[in-house]
C-alpha cells in the first residue's frame, strides 16, 4: 500500500485480557519495527524484523510480549495478560534496508 | 551499540528567530542519521537524513541539519521559526555498516512563541 497501516487505531481492553495489534508495512519493505511510546515520552524499541533473518527481540519488555511477521508482509504484536503499564501508543514502521523508516499512525492501547 | 542523546527536553524560540535542536550520537560503524517530527496525536513524519555526501542536509519544511563527524553531532536547524513548527522532534541513528535497527533519542519539544 501507499503507507504503513496499523489497526486498530484505538483499543480499550480490560486488565488481564490479551490484545493483538496489526501492522501492514509498505509493500516490498524488508524491515519492520515496533516501538512503544508512553504518554509524553520518547520511542521505546520493541522488536525488529529484517527479511528472513531472526528478529531482534531485545526490546521486548517481558515474556507477555511477542511479535510475528509473515515473510515480508503483515506483522502482529501480541500482548498477553495486559497490565495498566502497557497503556501506550504502539508504533510500527517499515523500510527498505538502510533507507528511511516510514511510520504508521499507531495504535493507542488503553488498559482499564 | 548505538545511542542518541538530545540534551534539551524543551526548546523555546520566538517566531521568526532561528532555531536549533541538538543531537549527538554514538555508533560503531558509519552513521546514518535521521530527524523525525511528531505533531500532537500523530505518527512520526520524516524530515531529513544524512547517509553520505554533503554534511549540510536540507529537508522538508525549510529544516536543515549539519553532520559533524568530529563532534558526533547532527543538529537540526531552521533559519526562521514558525508557530506551526511547534512539535516533538526526534533524532535517530542507524549503523550503516551493521544494519541494525533505528535508535531514537528521547525527543525535544519545540515551542515557537508568537
Amino acid at each position: 500500500g501507499a503507507g504503513v497501516s496499523q489497526s486498530p487505531s484505538n483499543k480499550v481492553t480490560e486488565k488481564g485480557k490479551d490484545v493483538e495489534l496489526r501492522c501492514d508495512p509498505i509493500s516490498g519493505h524488508t524491515a519492520l519495527y515496533w516501538y512503544r511510546q508512553r504518554l509524553g515520552q520518547g520511542l521505546e524499541f520493541l522488536i525488529y524484523f529484517q527479511g528472513n533473518s531472526a528478529p531482534d527481540k531485545s526490546g521486548l519488555p517481558s515474556d507477555r510480549f511477542s511479535a510475528e511477521r509473515t515473510g515480508e508482509s503483515v506483522s502482529t504484536l501480541t500482548i498477553q495478560r495486559t497490565q495498566q503499564e502497557d497503556s501506550a501508543v504502539y508504533l510500527c514502521a517499515s523500510s527498505l534496508a538502510f533507507h528511511t523508516a516510514t511510520f504508521g499512525s499507531g495504535t493507542r492501547l488503553t488498559v482499564v | 551499540a548505538q545511542s542518541v542523546a538530545q540534551p534539551e527536553d524543551q526548546v523555546n524560540v520566538a517566531e521568526g528567530n532561528p532555531l536549533t535542536v541538538k543531537c549527538t550520537y554514538s555508533v560503531s560503524g558509519n552513521p546514518y542519521l535521521f530527524w523525525y517530527v511528531q505533531y500532537p496525536n500523530r505518527g512520526l513524519q520524516f524530515l531529513l537524513k544524512y547517509i553520505t555526501g554533503d554534511n549540510l542536509v536540507k529537508g522538508s519544511y525549510g529544516f536543515e541539519a549539519e553532520f559533524n563527524k568530529s563532534q558526533t553531532s547532527f543538529h537540526l536547524k531552521k533559519p526562521s521559526a514558525l508557530v506551526s513548527d511547534s512539535a516533538l522532534y526526534f533524532c535517530a541513528v542507524r549503523d550503516g555498516d551493521y544494519g541494525q535497527n533505528f535508535v531514537f533519542g528521547p525527543g525535544t519539544r519545540l515551542s515557537v512563541l508568537p
